[in-house]
């Protein structure tokens, strides 16, 4: 069964850093990827998917995620964030034609003003 | 395109009652989905829906169970409530297609006392 990994559980940044949010996956077929996230009081709402092409790509809101088929992974980033993006974050593959989506456990980002 | 919805938003229960909560999909979304969510677990896929079968099943005890009716709304419901069943249960709908993207509803809140 596939697994998938988020390492950082909690992240805390002041506004203006750079953010990377690890997320690692044990599949070794063709994969589905997507970020959620999870605002405060919001719907768990998408961010960004890679179904093909371009391993890089880019989401809302500035987020960028990268593809490394070699390394099992698809990491989230953003150069400089924001107060407004505190928020739970989930990562989440589709693996070997699923219609079922294996979530990670989440990463709470708490920004600080 | 109106979101999916979910109710009721809250619910307080006690132990050994049981509970039913229901979620209406986007329109033209045949699949439905149901996950629990807890801290530090993350989502915990419950079951899916497909055209009012059941297409996939997640690791739950069989208090848990769900159904969907022919416009594509579905219910789920729990039997002889423990305290750990508190949580928030979301809903998701999507397309069908492998691999597709999910939509979520706000969830339901559930405390069991």
């Amino acid at each position: 069964a596939q697994s998938v990994s988020q390492h950082n559980h909690h992240v805390i940044l002041s506004e203006a850093a750079s953010l990377e949010l690890g997320c690692n996956y044990s599949y070794g077929g063709t994969v589905n990827l997507f970020w959620y996230v999870q605002y405060p009081g919001q719907h768990l709402q998408l961010l960004l998917k890679y179904f093909s092409g371009d391993p890089l790509v880019k989401g809302i809101k500035g987020f960028e995620a990268e593809f490394i088929k070699s390394k099992f992974s698809f990491n989230l980033r953003k150069p400089s964030v924001q107060w407004s993006d505190t928020a739970e974050y989930f990562c989440a593959v589709n693996a070997g034609g699923s219609y079922i989506p294996t979530f990670g456990r989440g990463t709470s980002l708490i920004v600080h003003p | 395109k109106a979101g999916v919805t979910q109710t009721p938003r809250y619910l307080i229960k006690t132990r050994g009652q049981q509970v039913t909560l229901s979620c209406s999909p986007i329109s033209g979304h045949r699949s439905v989905s149901w996950y629990q969510q807890t801290p530090g677990q993350g989502l915990q896929f419950l079951f899916e829906y497909f055209s009012e079968t059941q297409r996939n099943k997640g690791n739950f005890p069989g208090r848990f169970s769900g159904r969907q009716f022919s416009n594509s709304r579905s219910e789920m419901n729990v039997s002889t409530l423990e305290l750990g069943d508190s949580a928030l249960y979301l809903c998701a709908s999507s397309l069908a297609q492998a691999g597709e993207t999910q939509y979520f509803g706000p969830g339901t809140r559930l405390l069991v006392l």
